[in-house]
């Protein structure tokens, strides 16, 4: 069974912060995915990785996949207040059903 | 354009009632996925559907349970007999095809609470 594992599941950094999320996955996958929720919202797409040694950035986000390592990490540059909510990361089950951590909740304090 | 839509938004049933949660994917795709998502959780898989059939329902708790996509857009997810245990927010999720990237889009969520 596939089980995917986020760490920290909470974190409250300082703004101007660098800091990166962690999320292990048990069985072998070559797509994985994070994800953005705020709070009484609705999921929101930030990347697609979809090979080994994929890195994508997004502004002060930069997500990247050892799929050798079962890892993917979720690195945050000089965050903002804007930056608070829960991150999720995901990993393809089969060919279609997305399984997913338990979330890290980022607060960001000014 | 228009995102994935999900109605109602809430709602709060006695338990033992049944219940109808709509999904209206994103125009064109043919994938669609519901989960469920528990306070402080990350939402969990129930069913896909690949046009009008269900292609995997393997994470559909028990038979209480039942989605129907009858013409390959709007799906219906049914609950009979709810429990307060079914209390969840239910996303649905859409994509163009289950091709490699399978990058999958969410609806608001409709939030249930069985009393």
């Amino acid at each position: 069974e596939l089980k995917v594992e986020q760490n920290p599941l909470f974190l409250s950094m300082q703004e101007g912060k660098n800091y990166t999320i962690y999320c292990n996955y048990s069985t072998t996958s070559d797509r994985l995915y994070w994800y953005r929720q705020d709070p009484g919202k609705s999921l929101e797409s930030l990347f697609v990785l979809l090979s080994n040694g994929a890195v994508k950035q997004e502004g002060r986000l930069m997500a990247s996949l050892d799929t050798k390592a079962r890892l993917s990490t979720l690195h945050i540059t000089a965050a903002v207040h804007d930056l608070s909510a829960t991150y999720f990361c995901a990993v393809i089950q089969g060919a279609q059903k997305l399984v997913f951590g338990q979330g890290t909740r980022l607060t960001i304090n000014p | 354009g228009a995102g994935v839509s999900q109605t109602p938004s809430n709602k709060v049933t006695e338990k033992g009632k049944y219940v109808e949660l709509r999904c209206d994917p994103i125009s064109g795709h043919t994938a669609l996925y519901w989960y469920r998502q528990s306070l402080g959780q990350g939402p969990e898989f129930l069913i896909y559907f690949q046009g009008t059939g269900a292609a995997d329902d393997s994470g559909l708790p028990n038979d209480r349970f039942f989605a129907v996509r009858p013409e390959g857009s709007v799906s219906t997810l049914k609950i009979q007999r709810t429990e307060r245990g079914d209390s969840a927010v239910y996303l649905c999720a859409s994509s163009t095809s289950p091709d490699r990237v399978n990058e999958q889009f969410f609806g608001p969520g409709t939030r249930l609470t069985v009393l």
